[in-house]
């Protein structure tokens, strides 16, 4: 069964700092992973998107990495802002003639402290 | 920048009763998706539609379920008999194509409606 699981569930930092989300998948066939940004409420938000042949990608103060050899990835926040509270999901995309498909993940949920 | 768009925001049903979400995907886009997140809980596939016809479902999609493109532009998901269960937040997406690159993929969400079975 495809599965994409994540960690920690809940995390809080002090604005400023830093913090890394940890993202594990067992999805096949394997397409291309991405992370969203998800506000309480609203719809997912697209950060990175990744395929099997790359090994990090950034966007601003996000930056993602994967190893698809041990089906994992992570999205590390640089320098938080009180903006960046919000839950950060994995999503695995898998790619069928019919059409494509998402897993998700639990999400983990970020509070940004002053 | 072109956005999915969803009708309306919130809506309050009786259980056993039909409602009709609305959804108006990017317009150059070709694939349509319904998602669902019951509060708390992860973001779970419902169905994905190509070219007028359910390409695949999930088996949430039971029977209750149906999608609709009734023109050009919306893209609908009806509950017939709504459930307690069904309440949830429903999320459209949709995405160019389905194509290795990930920029013909990449789905775009709606900000979602709140649905609440009474």
């Amino acid at each position: 069964k495809n599965q994409v699981e994540q960690s920690p569930q809940s995390l809080i930092i002090l604005e400023g700092k830093n913090c890394t989300l940890q993202c594990n998948y067992t999805v096949s066939p394997f397409s291309n992973l991405r992370w969203y940004k998800q506000d309480t409420g609203r719809g997912p938000v697209s950060l990175t998107i990744m395929t099997f042949s790359e090994n990090t990608k950034s966007n601003g103060r996000y930056t993602a990495t994967l190893d698809a050899d041990t089906k994992q990835s992570s999205l590390h926040i640089t320098a938080s802002q009180l903006s960046d509270s919000a839950s950060y999901i994995c999503v695995v995309l898998s790619i069928k003639a019919a059409g494509n498909k998402l897993t998700f993940g639990g999400g983990t949920r970020v509070l940004v402290k002053p | 920048e072109p956005e999915v768009t969803q009708t309306p925001s919130h809506q309050v049903t009786q259980m056993g009763q039909e409602v009709i979400l609305r959804c108006v995907p990017i317009s150059n886009h070709l694939y349509f998706y319904w998602y669902r997140q019951i509060l708390g809980q992860k973001v779970e596939f419902l169905v994905s539609f190509y070219n007028n016809e359910i390409s695949e479902k999930s088996e949430i999609f039971d029977d209750q379920f149906s999608v609709e493109r009734p023109d050009g532009s919306n893209f609908t998901l009806k509950i017939r008999s709504t459930k307690l269960e069904d309440s949830a937040m429903y999320f459209c997406a949709s995405s160019p194509g389905t194509g290795i690159g990930t920029s013909t993929n990449e789905q775009f969400f709606g900000p979602g409606t709140r649905l609440t079975v009474l």
